[in-house]
């Protein structure tokens, strides 16, 4: 069963160290999402990717974090120099085009 | 500024009873519709989908209901089954869209 695999599960991390979060989607999905989950909130998108581009990333915070979608291998979020305020669940989803998007079970991020 | 909205954080239902989570939405752009179940620590699972050309999709125990005029979306499980408690999201977005809107999400109990 490929569906969407993200790694690691978890992750701890102090403050001002760096974060990567990949994120494999769905065999045959170019389409690649990842969402954040804020304590007591719902999911905020942040940024929207096909192969080798950012296609939106009007929900991402313009500073410290990025995302990447290579054309070999998963999609990287980055947080550098992570604050306690990124502690939050991170979800990616894929989707074949631009309808029902598939999620995998998220990065846990907790920063001390 | 939230555009979908789950107003209810929270909903018990009696095994075997009719469990309905509501969901509104502000922008009248949006024409298609999903609703994700999650359990805790996993990802969200997709239930079932709705496009705004229609304002019923009935998937076995699951339906959701569209009232396009009022912004308000509905889904409706019957019989409820304990398996079924989770976190219900809608999510929204507009057609050729990329982003999807998520609701705070609706936390079911259904009592055996």
């Amino acid at each position: 069963n490929a569906g969407v695999m993200q790694n690691p599960r978890h992750l701890v991390r102090r403050r001002g160290q760096e974060a990567r979060l990949r994120c494999s989607p769905v065999k045959g999905h170019s389409h690649v999402y990842w969402y954040r989950q804020l304590p007591e909130e719902g999911l905020k998108f942040m940024v929207y990717l096909q192969k080798e581009n950012i296609i939106d990333e009007s929900g991402m915070p313009k500073e410290r974090f990025s995302a990447e979608f290579p054309k070999e291998g998963p999609s990287i979020l980055r947080i550098q120099q992570v604050v306690r305020g990124d502690s939050a669940a991170y979800f990616c989803a894929s989707s074949q085009s631009t309808d029902t998007q598939y999620f995998g079970p998220g990065t846990r991020l907790t920063v001390l | 500024d939230q555009q979908v909205k789950q107003n209810s954080p929270s909903l018990s239902v009696q095994e075997g009873r009719i469990s309905i989570l509501n969901c509104d939405y502000t922008n009248s752009m949006f024409d298609y519709f999903l609703w994700y179940k999650k359990y805790p620590a996993e990802g969200p699972t997709f239930l079932i989908s709705i496009s705004s050309i229609k304002d019923k999709n009935e998937d076995g125990r699951f339906t959701v209901f569209l009232n396009k005029s009022a912004k308000h979306l509905s889904l409706h499980i019957v019989p409820s089954q304990p398996g079924d408690s989770a976190v219900y999201f809608c999510a929204a977005s507009e057609g050729n869209g990329n982003q999807f809107y998520f609701g705070t999400g609706t936390s079911l109990t259904v009592i055996p």
